[in-house]
């Protein structure tokens, strides 16, 4: 498995400001994945953080309005930019390692948008 | 696109009893793979079983076992002796294998009550 942080754990934050999200693994892994989990729903994808490249979004979030980045292979940031009250959310990382396809999950990060 | 679907939103088991979570799910693809997570009140996910779709023996984790009908495009999640630490919100998920760096696609959920 791996050993994920995510900082901060929760925010409550005013609308139209933004929110860098923090996910740092405890050794190197090559795929780190962004999930978002609205109110009582279940994960969606938001992005893959590449090392090194930008990332590739899923249909349906943007670079504008999540920016994210992986300045090495340890630690990744995204940010939930000019938030709304739709963004009300837990905002999860996510890597892969050790057997192909298994992915190990931060604690998330739950968002509150007033 | 694949989709993942749980048609129980809420299943209830006594103590002791096993239940069954049912998942079923919509690919053209030939080679995946598929899992179960857990998500207790805490919201941290957690990874139950992990399925090879190329192998057909049916993957067990003490008492967490798979029935995985590729044909029916089936995976339902058999809990056995259930214990009052299962109760939580369990998704399906599946991923592709086709080498790139894709993410899971979840079920809605399935919330399991354990009756005392």
């Amino acid at each position: 498995s791996a050993v994920i942080s995510q900082k901060p754990s929760r925010d409550i934050c005013q609308r139209g400001t933004s929110l860098t999200i923090q996910c740092q693994v405890d050794s190197q892994v090559t795929m780190m994945f962004w999930y978002r989990q609205q109110p009582g729903q279940s994960l969606t994808l938001i992005a893959t953080a590449n090392q090194g490249s930008e990332a590739t979004y899923e249909s349906g979030f943007v670079i504008d309005k999540f920016p994210i980045s992986r300045p090495n292979l340890t630690f990744s940031t995204l940010t939930v930019s000019n938030m709304s009250p739709e963004d009300s959310s837990i905002y999860l990382c996510s890597v892969e390692r050790d057997r192909a396809g298994e992915q190990y999950f931060g604690p998330g990060t739950r968002l509150t948008v007033t | 696109a694949q989709t993942v679907t749980q048609s129980q939103p809420e299943m209830s088991v006594q103590e002791a009893e096993t239940v069954t979570l049912s998942c079923t799910y919509d690919t053209s693809e030939s080679d995946y793979y598929l899992f179960w997570y857990k998500q207790p009140p805490s919201r941290q996910m957690i990874l139950v079983i992990r399925q090879e779709a190329y192998k057909q023996q049916n993957a067990t984790e003490n008492r967490f076992s798979v029935n995985f009908q590729k044909a029916a495009k089936s995976f339902s999640l058999k809990i056995s002796d259930s214990q009052l630490g299962d109760a939580a919100m369990y998704f399906c998920a599946y991923r592709s294998a086709g080498g790139g760096a894709d993410g899971l696609t979840f079920g809605k959920g399935t919330h399991l009550i354990i009756q005392p």
